[in-house]
Formats: C-alpha cells, sequence, structure tokens
C-alpha cells in the first residue's frame, strides 16, 4: 500500500528565504504527483501538478521536482512571505487501472513565514 | 478553470439527524470524491464516483452513502449522523490530470 511522508511537520522562517519541502512515496509506480496548499479552515487549492514522466513543474516563484525511483518529490519556495504561510500537502495518484482515481495523501508541512 | 462548489461553509446538526452534504462542479468532469479530513490523520477517502450512478467505497464509508443522479453533483448522506462524524468534508473531482477542491464543509454534530 503507497505510503506518504512529509517532513518537517512544521517549519518556521523569516521572511525573504527560499525553502525546501519535501515529499516521500513508498512505491514508485506512480501516475502523477500533485502539490496543494491548504489554508486554515479552507479546502485545498491545486499548486503544481507533475506527472510520471516529468521531472519538474514552475509557477511563478514555486518549483516542484520529481524523482520517481527514488520515490522523492521537493515544492521550492523562492524568497518566502507572510502570505506563504500554510499547509503544503502533496498527493500521489497511481497508474491506471482498480484504484487509480485515489490520491494518497501525506500529513502535510504547516509553514510559517515570519515578518 | 474548474470550480467545485460546496452547498455549505458551517453546518450544525444533532445527533440522529440525516445530514446532506451537496457538491457541484462545472467542467462535466467524470469523476468526484467525498473526504474527510480530521486532526492527525489526514485526509481519508469515503466514497468516489466515476460516472452518473456509479460509486465506489473508499477507505472510510461506514456510516455514510452517496448519491450522484447528475453528472455535475455528488452528495455525501449522512443517514443518521453522529458525534464522531464531525470533522470537515472537502469535495473535490477530477478529469485525466489533477484534482480540484472544493472550500469545505465544517460539519459539528452535536
Amino acid at each position: 500500500k503507497q505510503e506518504v511522508t512529509q517532513i518537517p511537520a512544521a517549519l518556521s522562517v523569516p521572511e525573504g528565504e527560499n525553502l525546501v519541502l519535501n515529499c516521500s512515496f513508498t512505491d514508485s509506480a506512480i501516475y502523477n504527483l500533485q502539490w496543494f496548499r491548504q489554508d486554515p479552515g479552507k479546502g485545498l487549492t491545486s499548486l503544481l501538478l507533475i506527472q510520471s514522466s516529468q521531472r519538474e513543474q514552475t509557477s511563478g516563484r514555486l518549483n516542484a521536482s520529481l524523482d520517481k525511483s527514488s520515490g522523492r518529490s521537493t515544492l521550492y519556495i523562492a524568497a518566502s512571505q507572510p502570505g506563504d504561510s500554510a499547509t503544503y500537502l502533496c498527493a500521489v495518484r497511481p497508474p491506471s487501472g482498480a484504484g487509480s482515481y485515489q490520491l494518497t495523501f501525506g500529513k502535510g508541512t504547516k509553514l510559517s513565514v515570519i515578518p | 478553470d474548474v470550480k467545485v462548489t460546496q452547498s455549505s461553509r458551517y453546518l450544525v446538526k444533532r445527533t440522529g439527524e440525516k445530514v446532506f452534504l451537496e457538491c457541484v462542479q462545472d467542467m462535466d468532469h467524470e469523476n468526484m470524491f467525498w473526504y474527510r479530513q480530521d486532526p492527525g490523520l489526514g485526509l481519508r477517502l469515503i466514497y468516489f464516483s466515476y460516472d452518473v450512478k456509479m460509486k465506489e467505497k473508499g477507505d472510510i464509508p461506514e456510516g455514510y452513502s452517496v448519491s450522484r443522479e447528475k453528472k455535475e453533483r455528488f452528495s455525501l448522506i449522512l443517514e443518521s449522523a453522529s458525534t464522531n462524524q464531525t470533522s470537515m468534508y472537502l469535495c473535490a473531482s477530477s478529469f485525466k490530470g489533477g484534482y480540484t477542491f472544493g472550500s469545505g464543509t465544517r460539519l459539528t454534530v452535536v
């Protein structure tokens, strides 16, 4: 059974710092990996989607990489801002077939950016 | 952009009540999902649907049922609400690529 781990569970950084959030998964047979952001009491907002054939995706100050063979993904946030404070979750989707619609989520990294 | 709308942001219901949580998506997606999210347990899949009138159990279907009569609407039903169903409920839809989530419904059962 796929397991997704995000370390650390919480991270506090000063404003302006570049930072990396980590996501690891146990089964390298994935269809894609998606990073989400969740603000307190709110739903999930999709940040980046990486297909299994891709190595990275970029959107603004965010860059996500995927190393499928080692079961790892990183989310890089450049020049962090207080507005980046949120919980960041990664989720993997299995390849096509039975259960292919079901995402497996990590438990998230809670990021605090201190002004 | 796909929009997934959950009808209520906050709900308070009494134990034993029948509760309906509604979710509507506007992009003709085939796949829709209901999750619940609890501190320390993360997101857990309750039910999903890959087509009209089709449904599949997720990891924690007990105490819940679902209805999908139209492609754009996926309803979660708590037949007899209990206090252990107090949680944040998240609806999502998906086509070939990623998932889009609604803003969530915070349900409190008293």
